[in-house]
């Protein structure tokens, strides 16, 4: 019963490309999005976040959208970097401190120069 | 800036071994976790420490225990070892488990033959 999915594991795109990475959620409890990083052999460290009383959320090239409706968010990277390449998870958790941060499987983005 | 440092960075251990993973944060944060990756499988939650003083079960807690010694370290034990426990182990902090960032460690790589 995976409440966070990450369907695709893995995308390739080119370097100055966008790249979008999907996860889609289960819980209407959900309440908060969080989307990290990861590089081999090191911790995730936290990207980007969104509260659901918004729809987007940017941070230089990083941008995340919500549909509540669709219990959907996604990552945009514009333009695409190779030092983007790494594994990144969508998180989501939910008020009242009875769950905490949820985790999707993670999609590998790959960024060709 | 250490942040959250987890100790040792790899261990090989032989089935029905035991051994602790230690993790101390030094950001003064409420909430520490302890996760698990493997592939294809995401983050996956073990024990979590609201609180000092405090700790709860995730996902998979079977086979492990924890102890919070005090604010500022949180540890996981391994009682004895089977090879389904072979993995990648995170340590995270945040300041409460409501809405908040967590910070990683750099994971403990453990192998148990």
């Amino acid at each position: 019963d995976q409440q966070v999915k990450q369907n695709s594991p893995s995308l390739s795109v080119q370097e100055g490309r966008i790249s979008i990475l999907n996860c889609d959620y289960t819980n209407s409890m959900f309440d908060y999005f969080l989307w990290y990083k990861k590089y081999p052999a090191e911790g995730p460290t936290f990207l980007i976040s969104i509260s659901s009383i918004k729809d987007k959320n940017e941070d230089g090239r990083f941008t995340v959208f919500l549909n509540k409706s669709a219990k959907h968010l996604s990552l945009h990277i514009v333009p695409s970097q190779p030092g983007d390449s790494a594994v990144y998870f969508c998180a989501a958790s939910a008020q009242g401190g009875s769950e905490k941060l949820v985790f999707g499987k993670g999609t590998k983005l790959t960024v060709n120069p | 800036n250490a942040g959250v440092t987890q100790t040792p960075k790899f261990q090989v251990l032989k089935t029905g071994q035991s051994m602790t993973l230690q993790c101390a944060q030094d950001m003064n944060h409420n909430s520490m976790y302890w996760y698990r990756q493997d592939p294809g499988m995401g983050l996956r939650l073990i024990y979590y420490s609201a609180s000092e003083g405090t700790t709860d079960k995730g996902e998979v807690p079977n086979g492990y225990n924890v102890s919070r010694l005090n604010k500022r370290e949180f540890s996981l034990r391994l009682e004895s070892a089977a090879p389904s426990q072979t993995s990648v182990y995170f340590c995270a902090s945040s300041e409460s488990v409501l809405n908040t960032e967590a910070f990683f460690g750099q994971g403990t790589r453990l192998t148990v033959v």
